[in-house]
């Protein structure tokens, strides 16, 4: 069985400042991550995912998350916040085990609030 | 593509009433994917199905709730009869190749009231 866990529900940061929404993930096989992003009242999209290849990946609004094996853990970061970045963060993991047999598990979300 | 479309957007209903949600996938997409989201507990997968096949419902909390897929284009969540702890915001996402190489695409959520 595969879990993730996402060790902050929330966490407030002034505009301009780094942010790191922290996630560990626990599986028995090989794994793809994925960040998704729900700003209010909207369903989620998918901000970044580690498929395979480098170890960091970077989306196009200025997040990046480095995927680290030995420590399981995939961790997003942004060195500049701004307002609009305001919304709940999910991280997932589906694993390779093979088949039609799939499961995208999500882990609980962390609200992120930019303040001005 | 207009992406993954749920139906309705909004639905209050009274206790004791069957509840149906509806989701067309994007097309071409073979896997179909029902998430349950509340503050307590998070985004919870239900059920999803592979070429219209239910693959998994281990997360359907109990056998008031079923779920449909009688083709590539159409998929229901129903709930009978409904409780008020049915409230929740109800996501349908699609997938291509069940997400081996591509993510999950969600649609923006039914937000069930049942009072």
């Amino acid at each position: 069985a595969q879990s993730v866990t996402q060790l902050d529900s929330q966490v407030p940061v002034f505009e301009e400042a780094p942010v790191e929404l922290r996630c560990n993930y626990s599986s028995s096989v090989s794994v793809y991550l994925f960040w998704y992003v729900q700003y209010p009242n909207q369903g989620l999209q998918l901000l970044l995912k580690y498929l395979s290849g480098s170890t960091l990946v970077e989306s196009i609004n200025g997040f990046e998350a480095e995927f680290n094996k030995s420590q399981t853990s995939f961790h997003l970061r942004k060195p500049s916040v701004h307002i609009s970045d305001t919304a709940e963060y999910f991280c997932a993991v589906s694993d390779l085990s093979g088949g039609s047999n799939y499961k995208l598990t999500f882990g609980k979300g962390t609200l992120l609030t930019v303040n001005p | 593509d207009a992406g993954v479309i749920q139906s309705p957007r909004h639905e209050v209903t009274e206790m004791g009433q069957e509840v149906t949600l509806r989701c067309k996938p994007i097309s071409g997409h073979d896997y179909l994917f029902w998430y349950r989201q509340t503050m307590m507990r998070g985004l919870e997968l239900l059920i999803y199905f592979n070429n219209n096949v239910p693959i998994d419902d281990s997360g359907m909390p109990e056998d008031r709730f079923s779920a449909k897929m009688p083709n590539a284009s159409f998929s229901t969540l129903k709930i009978q009869p409904s409780e008020p702890r049915d409230s929740a915001v109800y996501f349908c996402a699609s997938s291509l190749r069940g997400g081996y190489t591509a993510e999950a695409f969600f649609g923006q959520g039914t937000r069930l009231t049942v009072v």
